[in-house]
């Protein structure tokens, strides 16, 4: 099955600043790579995606890049604001159960 | 239009007691999903139903069995709760047949095994 890898565990920025997290993945054939928010108590909730047959997709602030050949795909926020502050989850679609499977997480902090 | 909707929210148990969470979406999905959620390791597939009638194995699911009610609803049991079981639970749910569409989380029930 697939496995996905996800870093930093947590990561703390300075509002206004730029935060990347990173995530690998280990099947070659996955071709959809989501990233998830989730605040405190919350549902985690679609921020992006992307399919493998783009490199990169923007939404405002928000940016996926994707590197099939590295098998790596990162979120990129801009100008961050402390509502930005959540965990954040990447996941990619297993080919064989056609379920996401989910890195384990990224705590972002914004500093104001 | 409610989406994923998940009862109860809470709940507390007894070692070797049982229980069914339930799971209900209203958006005509195929594919409905179960997840756990502990700390610092995401979200675990326990199982997962492709459509109506069929449901298959995740990557956790010893300790639990679904059902797949109706194209609606999707419920999960525990036959003999146990401590390791605590967690909180996702229900999720995607429309199937369409290239790669996303899936819609319930909020989640929060069980706690004593």
């Amino acid at each position: 099955g697939e496995n996905v890898e996800q870093h930093p565990s947590t990561l703390s920025v300075q509002e206004g600043d730029s935060a990347v997290i990173k995530c690998t993945y280990s099947d070659s054939a996955s071709n959809y790579f989501p990233w998830y928010k989730q605040e405190l108590g919350k549902r985690p909730q679609l921020i992006i995606d992307i399919r493998s047959n783009v490199g990169e997709k923007k939404d405002q602030r928000i940016a996926v890049t994707l590197n099939k050949t590295a098998k790596h795909f990162s979120l990129h926020i801009t100008e961050t604001q402390p509502e930005d502050s959540a965990v954040y989850f990447c996941a990619a679609r297993d080919t064989g159960r056609r379920a996401l499977t989910f890195g384990s997480g990224t705590r972002l902090q914004v500093q104001p | 239009n409610a989406g994923v909707t998940q009862t109860p929210k809470f709940q507390v148990l007894k070692t070797g007691q049982s229980m069914t969470l339930q799971c209900a979406q209203d958006m005509n999905h195929n594919s409905m999903y179960w997840y756990r959620q502990d700390p610092g390791m995401g979200l675990r597939l326990i199982y997962y139903s492709a459509s109506e009638g069929t449901t298959d194995k995740g990557e956790v699911p010893n300790g639990y069995n679904v059902s797949r009610l109706n194209k609606r609803e999707f419920s999960l049991r525990l036959e003999s709760a146990a401590p390791s079981q605590t967690s909180v639970y996702f229900c999720a749910s995607r429309i199937q047949g369409m290239s790669n569409q996303p899936q819609h989380f319930g909020d989640g029930t929060r069980l706690s095994i004593l």
